[in-house]
């Protein structure tokens, strides 16, 4: 199994609302990590995580919460997000931190509206 | 800015033919410089990488050179299928610290 399944596929979400982005890949990987990428841009690193501990946060605003309830499960909490959040987030997971090779699942298409 | 970029964002060639596409880094700190393909709807998937110390690499129908002299890498397709149609974005890992840096991407569109 080489899959990193995200769910849901489309979100679509009011600023006052809370949500949260699900991940999960069962390939034994120790690192995972949350892009976000915007139409026709590529992605940007927000988080990863290295045995299930926050190793970098790329100054991503506090209305975005990743968290890791163990080596399988990635998951990313939204609360008050505006529109210009609106964008494709992909979960990713390589063997260790640093590997050139993750994989990344399909990604979540959010919509704020 | 960004540590890495690409020259075209559209490349159109036909089926057959190679393919070659570029991309312009800055960061010479890199350690690794990779190759990801985007299919439409889909994540990125890893293609092929090279370390900063070789100048070529080989793989199933694809050969990445890097340039250091002029920060340059490019990713080579040969007899390219429609399959092949995608983005491709150059990425960089410095080092293990970090998780990928990716650069502007180029969308190749294989004609018939």
């Amino acid at each position: 199994d080489t899959e990193v399944t995200q769910t849901p596929k489309h979100l679509v979400m009011g600023m006052t609302n809370k949500k949260s982005l699900k991940c999960e890949q069962h390939m034994g990987h120790r690192a995972m990590y949350w892009y976000k990428q915007k139409a026709k841009k590529p992605p940007e690193l927000m988080f990863v995580y290295s045995y299930e501990k926050l190793s970098i946060n790329e100054s991503v605003p506090s209305r975005f919460s990743p968290e890791c309830p163990n080596s399988s499960l990635l998951n990313l909490h939204l609360h008050a997000l505006q529109p210009e959040d609106s964008a494709l987030y992909l979960c990713a997971s390589s063997q260790d931190r640093g590997d050139t090779e993750a994989f990344f699942g399909q990604g979540t298409r959010l919509t704020v509206v | 800015g960004e540590s890495v970029g690409l020259h075209l964002p559209t490349l159109s060639v036909q089926e057959g033919d190679n393919s070659i596409i570029n991309c312009a880094y800055s960061n010479s700190a890199s350690d690794y410089f990779i190759w990801y393909k985007q299919e439409s709807g889909k994540g990125p998937q890893f293609i092929i990488d090279i370390r900063s110390n070789m100048d070529k690499r080989q793989g199933q129908r694809v050969t990445v050179l890097l340039n250091k002299t002029v920060k340059h890498l490019s990713l080579q397709i040969a007899a390219t299928q429609p399959g092949d149609s995608a983005v491709y974005f150059c990425a960089e890992n410095s080092g293990g610290a970090d998780g990928l840096t990716f650069g502007k991407g180029t969308h190749l569109i294989i004609q018939p």
